[in-house]
């Protein structure tokens, strides 16, 4: 079985200031892991994902996460944030191969000028 | 290449009445999802279709919710009859089943569902 937990539901940083959105999992065979972004009366848009290749995934938009096997961590970075970023992410977790995706509750990000 | 459409976007309904909702998904997706998303939480699948086959749903509460997707193309999730707490959004998805990104789920903008 999986399992997701995102740490902060609400998170808020400066323009230009680091972006960190923290995810941890849990599953009992190898992950696949997503990070997908909800703007306000929108569908969730995939921002990156990770199914076993290279351990740090860079995705749209300036984001990266790098998947921690040994931390069962998937935390979503971005260097420098931007007005437009200001939405809700959500982290995912599936059975590689598999098709059944478990969601975190999300992490709402505010971003102050 | 058009996304997935779902309609209506918003829907307002009193309680004991029913309520449809509809999904086309991308083109040439064989995976086609349907999840309920409450407000603050993250989506949760209600039932998932390989082609026009119910391959996952068991979270779909069969006393009152339906779905369809007889051609193996568009999609339609019925409730009925529709109660206070099913007010929530609706979202569709599809998947391509192809090898590589059959992972990655395309999400439409939802229905959101206000039961008074």
């Amino acid at each position: 079985a999986q399992s997701v937990t995102q740490l902060g539901s609400h998170v808020s940083v400066s323009e230009g200031a680091l972006v960190l959105l923290r995810c941890n999992y849990s599953s009992s065979v190898p992950p696949y892991l997503f990070w997908y972004v909800q703007y306000p009366n929108q569908g969730l848009q995939l921002l990156l994902k990770y199914t076993s290749a290279a351990t740090l995934v860079k995705g749209i938009n300036g984001f990266e996460a790098e998947f921690k096997k040994s931390e069962t961590s998937f935390h979503l970075t971005k260097p420098s944030a931007h007005m437009s970023d200001a939405a809700e992410y959500f982290c995912a977790v599936s059975a590689a191969g598999g098709f059944k995706t478990i969601f975190g509750a999300g992490t709402r990000l505010f971003v102050k000028a | 290449e058009a996304g997935v459409v779902q309609s209506p976007r918003y829907k307002i309904i009193e309680k004991k009445q029913p309520v449809a909702f509809w999904c086309n998904p991308i083109s040439g997706h064989n995976t086609l999802y349907w999840y309920l998303q409450n407000l603050g939480q993250g989506p949760e699948l209600l039932i998932r279709y390989e082609n026009e086959e119910a391959v996952d749903d068991s979270q779909l509460p069969k006393d009152r919710f339906s779905a369809e997707r007889l051609k193996g193309v568009d999609s339609t999730l019925k409730i009925q009859p529709a109660e206070l707490g099913d007010s929530a959004v609706y979202l569709c998805a599809s998947s391509s089943g192809t090898s590589g990104d059959q992972e990655t789920q395309y999400f439409g903008p939802g229905t959101r569902l206000l039961v008074l």
